[in-house]
């Protein structure tokens, strides 16, 4: 039973153009969401948050929208570049519950 | 500002024989996470710990899977006589303490082959 799914294994997006990365969950207990990087050998790097009193929340480049009615977020990515292609993880925890994360999303920035 | 530590990146075992990975927390850290992650698939959560407590081992295999968090030196997660299906990607993170709604941070992990 995946609490938190990442329904597209791969995503391939032209540089400079938008990338979004789409997550849903399944517990109404979560309340705080995490996107992670994961390069290639290397271990997953936290990106961007979102408190569940949020909506959205933006860094840069990156901007994490919640939609908490529809238990859905997305990770926008503006302009995407190609060294932003990796494994795309989101995460999930709430109320002193361990971490869930996601299958992950492969992204890949063409030039 | 050394991040989390992992040692061996590598480790080949045999059946049979027994795996130790070994965790240094990120300074100023105290909760100390395991996860293995399979080929194409995500992380899946092992046991939580903080310094000389196992806090939540739910994730964890019942039988030849063990973890530790002593108060000085690094967490160990020690697999015994390990199987062909112990082939995996384990990655630790660790936190600082306090509100348990913030990021962990990974260490690079130790991939384990089995032959």
């Amino acid at each position: 039973d995946q609490q938190v799914k990442q329904n597209s294994p791969s995503l391939s997006v032209q540089e400079g153009r938008i990338s979004i990365l789409n997550c849903d969950y399944t517990n109404s207990m979560f309340d705080y969401f995490l996107w992670y990087k994961k390069y290639p050998a290397e271990g997953p790097t936290f990106l961007i948050s979102i408190s569940s009193i949020k909506d959205k929340n933006e860094d840069g480049r990156f901007t994490v929208f919640l939609n908490k009615s529809a238990k859905h977020l997305s990770l926008h990515i503006v302009p995407s570049q190609p060294g932003d292609s990796a494994v795309y993880f989101c995460a999930a925890t709430g109320h002193g519950q361990n971490f869930v994360f996601g299958p992950g999303t492969r992204l890949s920035v063409l030039p | 500002n050394a991040g989390v530590m992992q040692n061996p990146r590598h480790l080949v075992r045999r059946r049979g024989q027994e795996a130790r990975l070994r965790c240094s927390p990120m300074k100023g850290h105290s909760h100390v996470y395991w996860y293995r992650q399979l080929p194409e698939e995500g992380l899946k959560f092992m046991v939580y710990l903080q310094k000389e407590n196992i806090i939540d081992e739910s994730g964890m295999p019942k039988e030849r899977f063990s973890a530790e968090f002593p108060k000085e030196g690094p967490s160990i997660l020690r697999i015994q006589q390990v199987v062909r299906g112990d082939s995996a990607a384990y990655f630790c993170a660790s936190s600082p303490p306090g509100n348990s709604n913030q990021p962990q941070h990974f260490g690079d992990g130790t991939r384990l082959s089995i032959l």
